[in-house]
């Protein structure tokens, strides 16, 4: 079946600029995380959705970052202000459930390059 | 605090030769620790997880909670185990998140 997708796949912005990022999780999936991973570094967890409610937002790094999903199923990200810092491989997963018993499956990521 | 570190950045050896990625962590609840694996323009993936205590592609990694450790094992390393293996603690009092160590690149050689 089809796995997480995540679009675009790259974006160039210019610094001061809103993006959004955008996640289509497997089907049926109820948990859905994002995660940031700089150049060199490992993931870092942004937000975790249990359906459309964000029960853990503790990994968003300021007020610029702000995320929604709708209809258990799509998630955007949303950054605005664009800082250089904000640069990063933005990564999606999802699973059945928020434990260990459930699997995350990851999408490819949206590389965002802040000039 | 809640850390996952993992000392080596790069490991090289050449095929045939026993591997160990290691893995440290810090959690002060009930670990529940991951490998995953990112081939070469592949995603992220799951390779093996503490709870199942199974063998993936012949690595194997024990818990020891003792010494805070989840190292990676495979006792003769082949070229296409090539790839980036990061470690993980799964923490899940607010929902499942995972803690990534920084990576360790490994890379066989013919």
């Amino acid at each position: 079946g089809a796995g997480v997708s995540q679009s675009p796949s790259n974006k160039v912005t210019e610094k001061g600029k809103d993006v959004e990022l955008r996640c289509d999780p497997i089907s049926g999936h109820t948990a859905l995380y994002w995660y940031r991973q700089r150049l060199g570094q490992g993931l870092e967890f942004l937000i975790y959705f249990q359906g459309n409610s964000a029960p853990d937002k503790s990994g968003l790094p300021s007020d610029r970052f702000s995320a929604e999903r709708t209809g258990e199923s799509v998630s955007t990200l949303t950054i605005q202000r664009t800082q250089q810092e904000d640069s990063a491989v933005y990564l999606c997963a999802s699973s059945l459930g928020p434990t260990g018993t459930y699997e995350q499956y990851f999408g490819p990521g949206t590389r965002l390059t802040v000039t | 605090a809640q850390r996952v570190t993992q000392p080596e950045k790069l490991l090289s050896v050449f095929k045939g030769a026993p591997v160990e990625l290691k893995c440290n962590y810090s959690y002060s609840g009930s670990p529940e620790l991951f490998w995953y694996v990112q081939y070469s323009r592949q995603r992220l993936q799951l390779l093996l997880r503490h709870i199942s205590r199974e063998s993936i592609k012949g690595f194997t990694a024990d818990l020891n909670k003792g010494e805070t450790s989840f190292h990676l094992k495979k006792p003769f390393a082949q070229e296409e185990d090539s790839a980036m293996y990061y470690c993980a603690l799964g923490v899940y009092n607010q929902g499942g998140k995972l803690i990534f160590g920084q990576g360790t690149e490994l890379s066989v050689k013919p």
